[in-house]
């Protein structure tokens, strides 16, 4: 079955313990994007990858990392946590990343920094 | 630049009576928009897309949207709600040769049996 997964799908942590959230996806698509959904402000772009070892920033990548060393897998990666990234994160992928291209989400991952 | 602005937080319909969530959009350039749909509790699953090809698209379960450029809107449309339906729905933008996408701040269908 074609699919986009992440883990943990719940993860509860305090401030200053990094963490690394895992995407990975079985359709060979080149693109993914790692996205933030809060309340009232839907979902934003924290980073994207065209392709491996290509990454760029999107609208909120202050406090993230993220790596694209082989194409399957797009980690996202929390150095210090704070309180204000609790959030809920989804991961997506598309076949080629223009901006025609339909993107598949993951399930999310609900995170609360404590 | 690119924005959306979703008009409705909430939109409350009856069953079987027509479904009208709105949208309007800022580009800079030729937009790609879609429509995203989330159930509660599940991930995001695309509607439709306007992809600069026919200006009426239409989408699954019945859902359909127009591009107006001169309105600079991208309307979601369904002339019966079905129970089914009650969801949270995102609008989103993004630009040709951009690899940004942009969401609304979504807007949350309730239907009443």
């Amino acid at each position: 079955e074609a699919q986009v997964t992440q883990n943990p799908r719940y993860l509860i942590t305090v401030t200053g313990k990094k963490l690394t959230v895992t995407c990975s996806q079985n359709m060979n698509h080149e693109y993914m994007s790692w996205y933030r959904q809060d309340p009232g402000l839907g979902l934003r772009q924290i980073y994207y990858s065209m392709n491996v070892e290509v990454t760029d920033k999107g609208d909120v990548p202050e406090g993230y990392k993220v790596s694209r060393k082989e194409k399957r897998n797009f980690p996202l990666i929390l150095e210090s946590p704070s309180p204000n990234q609790t959030s809920l994160y989804f991961c997506a992928s598309s076949s080629g990343g223009i901006s025609t291209d339909t993107q598949y989400f993951g399930p999310g991952t609900r995170l609360t920094v404590l | 630049a690119q924005s959306v602005t979703q008009l409705d937080s909430h939109v409350s319909v009856s069953e079987g009576t027509p479904v009208l969530l709105r949208c309007n959009y800022s580009s800079s350039y030729s937009p790609s928009l879609f429509w995203y749909v989330q159930h509660p509790n599940k991930g995001l699953q695309l509607l439709l897309k306007y992809t600069s090809a026919a200006t009426l698209v239409k989408g699954i379960n019945g859902f359909e949207a127009e591009f107006k450029k001169s309105e600079t809107s991208f309307h979601l449309t369904k002339p019966s709600a079905h129970m089914s339906d009650a969801a949270e729905y995102f609008c989103v933008v993004s630009a040709y040769n951009f690899n940004k996408f942009y969401f609304g701040s979504g807007t949350k269908l309730n239907v009443k049996p």
